[in-house]
């Protein structure tokens, strides 16, 4: 199974909000409700931020939301924080019971 | 509160078996729907899933690299070994293991260690 795609960056402004894509296969976010995203700051490990496609684990903000179409998931940020400055990662349930991430995205912040 | 650490070995030659340890607290790999996965990050890399074992004792591998792993737990010591044969330079990455609840999340993670394969 390949890694699914994202943009390698996507930057913007404090305030504003972005959109960050994550595009795979018939055999994995296409055919599953089952896409978590994934929050790294450097040298840090990685922070869940969404499973199950759209829900949030307790303590996560409220800016933070996902969403699916076909074999896309995106995961958007609102009101975009310096804090939000992070790597962030999709990660997919597959066929055969597998998973699989994302190429990950480098979030800046202006 | 869960918590998770990995240990093993910070180097390794190539051709060796890595051994890693997942130890954890605050659940148990008993209970219904909850797993443990191995993850690694190659430096500067993305995130590559590994393997993941169930409370029921279903094991997954990832496709490209099932022939070298072995996944195992035991559950009286709340410990996950992950075994990787014929280690290689390419294979020099951050290793972490994490929780897989109930639900289809990782969460959380333990903090990793890593590994350089070199001789």
């Amino acid at each position: 199974q390949s890694a699914l795609t994202q943009p390698a960056s996507v930057s913007g402004s404090p305030g504003q909000s972005i959109t960050i894509s994550c595009t795979g296969t018939s055999s994995d976010v296409g055919s599953y409700d089952l896409v978590s995203w994934y929050q790294q700051h450097p040298g840090k490990a990685p922070k869940l931020m969404i499973y199950e496609g759209s829900k949030r684990p307790s303590g996560v903000s409220n800016r933070f939301s996902g969403s699916k179409s076909g074999n896309t998931a995106s995961l958007t940020i609102s009101g975009l924080q310096a804090d939000d400055e992070a790597d962030y990662y999709c990660c997919s349930y597959a066929v055969s019971n597998n998973y699989v991430f994302g190429t990950g995205t480098k979030v800046t912040v202006l | 509160q869960i918590t998770l650490k990995e240990s093993g070995p910070t180097l390794v030659k190539p051709t060796q078996t890595l051994t890693l340890t997942c130890a954890f607290s605050g659940f148990s790999l008993s209970t219904s729907g909850v797993g443990v996965a191995w993850i690694r990050q190659p430096p500067g890399k993305a995130l590559d899933w590994l393997a993941v074992i169930y409370w029921d004792d279903d094991k997954r591998y990832s496709p490209s690299l099932k022939s070298r792993l072995t996944i195992t737990k035991d559950t009286s010591k709340n410990q996950v070994v992950l075994r990787m044969t014929n280690m290689d330079p390419v294979d020099t990455a951050t290793y972490y293991c994490a929780h897989r609840a109930s639900y289809f999340g990782f969460d959380p993670w333990g903090q990793g260690t890593l590994v350089t394969v070199s001789s």
